[in-house]
């Protein structure tokens, strides 16, 4: 069972609101990606991490922010949640192993909904 | 442009039906093959690499074959706890970053 949290599972909130979705992972990873999924559709990544104070932006554009403080810890955050920014938000940790980055440990996801 | 795309994008079996699903990829340098599987509500969990073709991997009742244009990955048998969604990825050339298909929903009938 992979060691990676994230909270909240479900989040409710109104236009222009600021949110922080919060990702832990226990295995001492030193990448940890965010990705993005909407039913049916495929993964898109939005963020990653090589580790602490690194920090880049994925294939899919998104106005999220994300920090690398810690080698465990991944926040997300939105400044001002839009309808737009509705969906399911996966967390995930992989170890550094040369090029090949495939196996990935994924959080249960957060599941936001702007109204 | 590098593509990943899984087919059927839904299959219903009965328990004990065998069949495969489709992924086929359109990259260059292919360094390795993922699958996963992702049931309702939960994060995707890992299940195979492949690197090469002619390569097989085989867990319990699920075996995944690697051909240079497609993987496919083969359900022996099913039975219901089978069902869920199954994904496959890539990662290709010098991009470390992995390429997602859009899954396959399976659902196996008792």
């Amino acid at each position: 069972e992979a060691d990676i949290y994230q909270t909240p599972r479900y989040l409710v909130i109104g236009t222009g609101k600021k949110i922080t979705l919060e990702c832990s992972q226990t295995m001492g990873h030193d990448k940890m990606y965010w990705y993005q999924q909407d039913p049916g559709m495929e993964l898109h990544l939005i963020h990653y991490s090589y580790g602490v104070n690194s920090t880049e932006k994925g294939d899919l554009s998104s106005e999220s922010t994300v920090s690398r403080i810690r080698t465990e810890h991944f926040p997300l955050t939105l400044e001002s949640a839009r309808p737009s920014h509705t969906s399911q938000y996966l967390c995930a940790s992989s170890e550094y192993s040369g090029t090949v980055t495939g196996e990935l440990f994924f959080g249960e996801g957060s599941r936001l909904t702007v109204l | 442009e590098d593509q990943v795309t899984q087919s059927p994008e839904a299959l219903r079996l009965q328990e004990g039906e065998s069949s495969s699903l489709n992924c086929s990829y359109t990259v260059s340098g292919l360094r390795g093959l993922f699958w996963y599987r992702q049931d309702p509500g939960k994060g995707p969990e890992f299940l195979f690499t492949l690197y090469s073709a002619g390569e097989e991997k085989e867990k319990e009742r699920l075996k995944a074959t690697l051909t240079k244009k497609e993987s496919f990955l083969h359900i022996t048998a099913p039975k219901p706890e089978d069902s869920a969604t199954y994904l496959c990825a890539v990662q290709a050339g010098s991009n470390y970053q992995l390429i997602w298909g859009a899954g396959t929903k399976l659902i196996i009938k008792p």
